[in-house]
């Protein structure tokens, strides 16, 4: 079975720039969730979804970071404009809400770097 | 409010060597999700057992071992003769699932196997 799979693995653009960060959940999968990783804060949650709708963004640092998921099978994470301090890895991971027992699964993260 | 404290941020013990990463965690509800996931070196996010609230049985699972004790809301991992491919970052996490799908994750144990 595949993954969760997130686009692209790395990516490096200059401060200013629009990036946007891909994830597709794991194929029945009805809760999607956006991660940030940095060595200063760990890792934290930024937004979650429940069947497409976002359910909790309080996790999302400034109006400059936006999450949308207009299908299943398909969610976007973007930052416009980016930063040098938004420099982190960015992790998708997708659950079966109707199955809480079961664990997040992650995607392989995305690698971000502004310069 | 959920929390979730790992309070060794690093350890580093030599190969065969037993060791135990210690997790606390805070919760006020009753019914409640506890994680551990490993991150290798190579940066994706790997989940190793997940342990509900209302059973309190230890698991073993090969050279790994779980404690979990509500009495002290503790749920402490152990592998037991440590090899050099256990290096890596040891995250617990915490879901109050099904009421919240929100995991609190732990800000980590780096674990050092040394040769």
């Amino acid at each position: 079975d595949a993954g969760v799979i997130q686009s692209p693995r790395h990516e490096v653009t200059e401060m200013g720039q629009e990036v946007t960060l891909r994830c597709k959940p794991i194929s029945g999968h009805n809760s999607l969730f956006w991660y940030r990783q940095t060595m200063m804060r760990g890792l934290e949650l930024l937004i979650y979804f429940n069947n497409n709708v976002p359910i909790d963004d309080s996790g999302m640092p400034e109006d400059r970071f936006s999450a949308k998921m207009p299908n299943a099978s398909f969610s976007t994470l973007k930052i416009q404009p980016s930063e040098p301090r938004d420099s982190a890895v960015y992790f998708c991971a997708s659950s079966a809400r109707q199955r809480p027992d079961q664990p997040q699964h992650f995607g392989d993260g995305t690698r971000l770097s502004i310069l | 409010a959920q929390k979730v404290t790992q309070a060794q941020t690093e350890i580093s013990v030599v190969e065969k060597e037993d060791v135990t990463l210690d997790c606390v965690y805070e919760t006020r509800d009753t019914t409640y999700y506890l994680f551990w996931y490993k991150q290798p070196p190579s940066g994706e996010l790997v989940f190793l057992i997940r342990r509900n609230s209302f059973d309190e049985q230890n698991e073993i699972s090969g050279r790994y071992s779980w404690n979990f004790q509500k009495s002290t809301s503790s749920f402490n991992f152990t592998i037991t003769a440590s090899q050099v491919v256990d290096s890596a970052v040891y995250f617990c996490a915490l879901s109050e699932s099904p009421r919240d799908d929100k995991i609190i994750f732990g800000k980590g144990t780096r674990l050092h196997i040394l040769p």
